[in-house]
């Protein structure tokens, strides 16, 4: 089954202790991104993959960090979170290769709902 | 400033009730739009994706409509069910750049009770 994987889905941390939340997919995409979601702010895109060893911010870098050595796996680290990083965060795929018209599916993992303490 | 504006923000109906989202936007170039449902603790699901030149799609009970000229889209629920109880995201992506950018709308949480 085509699927994007996350874990935690649940994580309560304190201020300042470094966390990673993973992401995996199994679907060959070259494309990666996380977002954060917020009540009345919608999602908003963090940082993103175009492939192996390639990462660009998004919208809300500040305060994360990303790597990508593997196609398939694309983590999200948080050096020193915040109670403003409290959030709901997902992981997304897609292929690279846009076409024309951008049309692609994006693959949305199952959400990772972190609170810092 | 690229901006999606989706309303209602909430809304109630009766199982079995149609029910219309609307979506307005004001991304350029544009270069589709999209509906997204997410379930409450959820990842967003893909319900249809359209080009400029597509007036109407549909997904079994959903149909989403797009009038490039005003740049409004709706999403047509048709017979609803419980099951439909989420919230239903509309994003639009502008052309351009490396990768082109998704800009999502805040979302409709709609409510079907019994």
């Amino acid at each position: 089954e085509a699927q994007v994987t996350q874990n935690p889905r649940y994580l309560i941390t304190v201020t300042g202790k470094k966390l990673t939340v993973t992401c995996s997919q199994n679907m060959n995409h070259e494309y990666m991104s996380w977002y954060r979601q917020d009540p009345g702010l919608g999602l908003r895109q963090i940082y993103y993959s175009m492939n192996v060893e390639v990462t660009d911010k998004g919208d809300v870098p500040e305060g994360y960090k990303v790597s990508r050595k593997e196609k398939r796996n694309f983590p999200l680290i948080l050096e020193s979170p915040s109670p403003n990083q409290t959030s709901l965060y997902f992981c997304a795929s897609r292929q690279g290769v846009l076409g024309l018209a951008g049309l692609y599916e994006q693959y949305f993992g199952p959400g990772t709902r972190l609170t810092v303490t | 400033k690229n901006q999606v504006e989706q309303s209602p923000q909430s809304l109630i109906i009766l199982e079995g009730k149609n029910c219309t989202l609307q979506c307005n936007y004001t991304v350029s170039p544009f270069s589709n739009l999209r509906w997204y449902k997410q379930d409450t603790g959820r990842g967003p699901v893909s319900l249809t994706i359209m080009t400029f030149s597509e007036n109407t799609k549909s997904n079994g009970r959903y149909t989403a409509t797009l009038d490039a000229d005003t740049k409004q889209s709706s999403l047509h629920i048709t017979a609803s069910q419980l099951s439909d109880s989420a919230s239903y995201i509309c994003v639009v992506r502008n052309y351009g750049g490396s990768q082109g950018n998704l800009i999502f709308g805040k979302g409709t949480k709609l409510s079907v009770k019994p």
